[in-house]
């Protein structure tokens, strides 16, 4: 069974930093692109990024490019999420996510991001 | 961008009805297109993907279909556990771009 089991959410003050983390189990880490998807409180799930197997094709939506960085660790079945430069609108539950051909079909629990100060 | 649109926003229902959701996408899917089921406090989860095929595991209660732009989820006789929020999805092309939500409620 796939498990993502993501950590290192918390309070951060706006303009500050926070680095994600998600720890994969039951699968080929190495095999998948990865991806982070939020969720602001009581709204809608948005996409953040993606990372290819290899790590060598990244994608980001246009609100977060050059102050988010994903990256991952094949050796360690890890994904990671740097956030730099966070601000209000940044606070959501971040999930780490397995992507397929057209789906997602593993997600985590989430991690939850407040920025406020 | 691609941009999702979906409709109703909310819909309340019974246990037995017959529920559709629709949704629409703003360029040409194709087939790419999947729906997720969210409860709350909970991660969502694939019940459809490439627009009808039931995610393993899934009621076959669940159904997809459409092409192009327009799609719907129709679940044929709503049961007490189908009661969340389901989202569409397109996969088209990054970046990936979800429907706003529909709340099924009681």
């Amino acid at each position: 069974e796939v498990q993502l089991v993501e950590s290192g959410g918390g309070l951060v003050p706006p303009g500050g930093s926070l680095r994600l983390s998600c720890a994969a189990s039951g699968l080929t880490f190495s095999n998948y692109w990865m991806s982070w998807v939020r969720q602001a409180p009581g709204k809608g799930l948005a996409w953040v990024a993606n990372i290819r197997q290899d790590g060598s094709e990244k994608y980001y939506v246009d609100s977060v490019k050059g102050r988010f960085t994903i990256s991952r660790d094949n050796a360690k079945n890890s994904l990671y999420l740097q956030m730099n430069s966070l601000r209000a609108d940044d606070t959501a539950v971040y999930y780490c996510a397995k992507l397929m051909v057209g789906k997602i079909d593993s997600w985590g629990q989430g991690t939850l991001v407040t920025v406020s100060s | 961008d691609i941009q999702m649109t979906q409709s109703p926003s909310s819909v309340s229902a019974s246990v037995g009805d017959r529920v559709t959701i629709t949704c629409r996408a703003s360029q040409d899917l194709s087939n790419w297109l999947a729906w997720y089921q969210q409860k709350p406090g909970k991660a969502p989860k694939l019940l459809i993907y490439a627009t009808s095929t039931l995610q393993s595991g899934v009621p076959s209660r669940f159904s997809g279909s459409g092409s192009g732009t327009d799609f719907s989820l129709t679940i044929s006789s709503l049961q007490p556990e189908d009661f969340a929020t389901y989202y569409c999805q397109q996969a088209k092309g990054f970046p990936w771009t979800f429907g706003q939500g529909t709340k099924v409620e009681i």
